[in-house]
């Protein structure tokens, strides 16, 4: 039982270019979500979804897309990265259920130069 | 939304009881209270949670405060290793994943 997997977990893009963060969980969660934090701040949810083949915009959306063709899988893709958007990005997952817990991912550490 | 306030800072000392606040003055009665902490270069880790009345489990304390508008987080004995940021969020189903919003949290130190 793995738990919440991110792929990859450091990554350096120059501005302009494209790159995909995969999130998978094990758990067979409904919810999953991407969230960015910035240095010394807390976590801004981007995107959100409550279930296969849905999506959600949570509070800082500009720039990003994301996708969840399978359960397990959640991408969020950033088509034209920019220096705005460094940051490190979690990805989280729950049951629907107001007392359950969310499972979070160890990161990826995107720096755009 | 309802939103959570917390201190940005706290020190304790090593071995000693450690009280972490959150008022949440606007908590509607279907929201669960929520801790989790996120320790240096890691994602954040789910602590405890609760409703009305107190919680424990293996990690901390969670005291409700009767009106809810206010929870504490109790950790007994504090160690080395909980030195990290505590959130303090609310969850209720009936909004989503939307309300899901994480402050700035406390960053809690603890001196050897």
């Amino acid at each position: 039982n793995a738990g919440v997997t991110q792929t990859p977990k450091f990554r350096v893009l120059k501005t302009g270019q494209s790159m995909t963060l995969l999130c998978a969980q094990d758990m067979n969660h409904e919810y999953m979500y991407w969230y960015r934090q910035d240095p010394g701040m807390g976590l801004r949810l981007i995107h959100y979804s409550v279930g296969e083949g849905t999506t959600a915009k949570g509070e800082v959306p500009d720039g990003y897309n994301v996708s969840r063709l399978k359960k397990q899988n959640f991408l969020l893709g950033l088509e034209s990265a920019a220096p705005s958007q460094t940051s490190v990005y979690f990805c989280a997952s729950s049951y629907p259920r107001s007392n359950s817990p969310l499972h979070f991912g160890n990161g990826t550490r995107l720096t755009v130069t | 939304d309802a939103k959570t306030t917390q201190p940005n800072s706290m020190e304790s000392n090593e071995e000693e009881p450690v009280h972490l606040p959150c008022n949440h003055s606007t908590i509607s009665g279907t929201d669960y209270i929520h801790w989790y902490r996120q320790l240096p270069s890691q994602g954040p880790e789910y602590v405890i949670h609760g409703l009305t009345s107190n919680v424990n489990n293996r990690m901390a304390s969670l005291a409700i405060a009767e009106d809810r508008k206010s929870s504490t987080l109790i950790l007994h004995r504090a160690t080395l290793r909980d030195a990290a940021v505590y959130y303090c969020i609310l969850r209720d189903y009936n909004q989503g994943a939307q309300k899901l919003v994480f402050g700035q949290g406390t960053r809690l130190t603890i001196n050897p």
